[in-house]
């Protein structure tokens, strides 16, 4: 597709449940993000690939979290036995991950998923 | 330590009225990245502008302008004439090779009135 794509938009399960949340990046783009932001708070940095590898797991809140990435493509961020604190807007961003030139490139994001844990 | 720091959370202005969005970052990185993004109230994040720690030369886009300063570690957003569509939260971002993170500010949110 054109643009980042994630899916559910919405999601609402019950405390303790787990939940998958999925993300498509762009196409040949081999840098993928994942972001948490809470209600009217910035970024939180979650995790990172280069390709299907994740170099940097540092932002992961606790061992509930986890995020795979398959070919070089679809990444999956799962939560295990959620908690009411896990709510919040996740936000999956993909680049070239090269340098064009002088200038990194951007990150482009996906409208999220809204996560709701009753 | 990375840090970016946007310390106006809210900003209201009138419309057709000039308004600075102010960052701040902090690197010992000498090669780094700076960014702003835009999130209207849809929510979906929209790049608007990079620049690199070699390229000091503001930019003009537009409504829009940036002034990125070393000295001061700053690289401030300003929108001319302000409109209501302009409503929005307005993200800084750094990014150093050494971390390979894209490190965001807690952003501002600005209103537009008409």
């Amino acid at each position: 597709g054109a643009g980042v794509s994630q899916s559910p938009s919405n999601k609402v399960t019950e405390k303790g449940k787990d939940v998958e949340l999925r993300c498509d990046p762009i196409s040949g783009h081999t840098a993928l993000y994942w972001y948490r932001q809470s209600l009217g708070q910035g970024l939180e940095f979650l995790i990172y690939f280069q390709g299907n590898s994740a170099p940097d797991k540092s932002g992961l809140p606790s061992d509930r979290f986890s995020a795979e990435r398959t070919g070089g493509s679809v990444s999956t961020l799962t939560i295990q036995r959620t908690q009411q604190e896990d709510s919040a807007v996740y936000l999956c961003a993909s680049s070239r991950g090269a340098r064009e030139g002088n200038r990194k490139s951007p990150l482009h994001f996906g409208n999220g998923t809204r996560l709701t844990v009753t | 330590a990375q840090k970016v720091t946007q310390a106006q959370t809210e900003i209201s202005v009138v419309e057709k009225e000039d308004v600075t969005l102010d960052c701040v970052y902090e690197t010992r990185d000498t090669t780094y990245y700076l960014f702003w993004y835009k999130q209207p109230p849809s929510g979906e994040l929209v790049f608007l502008i990079r620049r690199n720690s070699f390229d000091e030369q503001n930019e003009i886009s537009g409504r829009y302008s940036w002034n990125f300063q070393k000295s001061t570690s700053s690289f401030n957003f300003t929108i001319t004439a302000s409109q209501v569509v302009d409503s929005a939260v307005y993200f800084c971002a750094l990014y150093t090779s050494g971390t390979y993170k894209y490190i965001f500010g807690t952003g501002t949110r600005l209103k537009v009135l008409a």
